[in-house]
């Protein structure tokens, strides 16, 4: 696609339930991010996706939390039992990854989530 | 651990203003440094990418600038107007693993005043 896309843009929901949040990146591009925003936060990295493989998935805050990718492409970001305290922006960003490639990361609108 | 820290956290200035964002980091091997844009409600639009070879990159009215010895980028925008109202982040890339590590500052929001 022309851009990152992520959907919902919107979603609510009650304490307890999962969810599951869609990132759809730029055509042909490998790396995937996913970044949480919390009120009046910074950017909290999350997972990192080279192709179908997450070899970095240190800043996924508990294992409620887990995310896949399928085809090198949409990937998928749950979250079980969801808390109060996973309110957030929830940010799907892209890139190339080449040997020279600069690697410009390029965001989706995000995914604003709220528990109840 | 880089940390990545951004001053001021809020400005406002009026319109047709010369003005600079700061950031600064803690460790100076970088890859690449990247200054977004955020506005209400959105994702992060990317400015302007200063690779750790470069020392500076232009676009438009806006100026990135980057002293990796000292550990830090500075963004400047000439003659600003309401519409560069927005919160401005700072994103700084670690190579390590074979992949780029980004670390983001908590970002300095701006209001041009007309």
């Amino acid at each position: 696609g022309a851009g990152v896309s992520q959907s919902p843009s919107n979603k609510v929901t009650e304490k307890g339930k999962d969810v599951e949040l869609r990132c759809d990146p730029i055509s042909g591009h490998t790396a995937l991010y996913w970044y949480r925003q919390s009120l009046g936060q910074g950017l909290e990295f999350l997972i990192y996706f080279q192709g179908n493989s997450a070899p970095d998935k240190s800043g996924l805050p508990s294992d409620r939390f887990s995310a896949e990718r399928t085809g090198g492409s949409v990937s998928t970001l749950t979250i079980q039992r969801t808390q109060q305290e996973d309110s957030a922006v929830y940010l799907c960003a892209s890139s190339t990854k080449g040997r020279w490639s600069n690697e410009k990361l390029f965001f989706g609108s995000g995914t604003q989530l709220s528990v109840l | 651990k880089q940390e990545v820290t951004q001053i001021p956290a809020a400005l406002s200035v009026p319109e047709g203003e010369n003005l600079v964002l700061n950031c600064s980091f803690t460790d100076s091997a970088i890859y690449n440094l990247q200054w977004f844009r955020q506005d209400p409600g959105k994702g992060l639009t990317s400015l302007l990418l200063i690779q750790s070879s470069q020392r500076e990159q232009t676009s438009g009215r806006l100026n990135a600038s980057l002293d990796k010895s000292s550990g830090r980028s500075t963004l400047y925008i000439a003659a600003s107007q309401p519409g560069d109202s927005a919160t401005y982040l700072c994103a700084v890339s670690l190579y390590s693993g074979g992949y780029q590590k980004v670390t983001f500052g908590t970002g300095t929001k701006l209001q041009v005043i007309p």
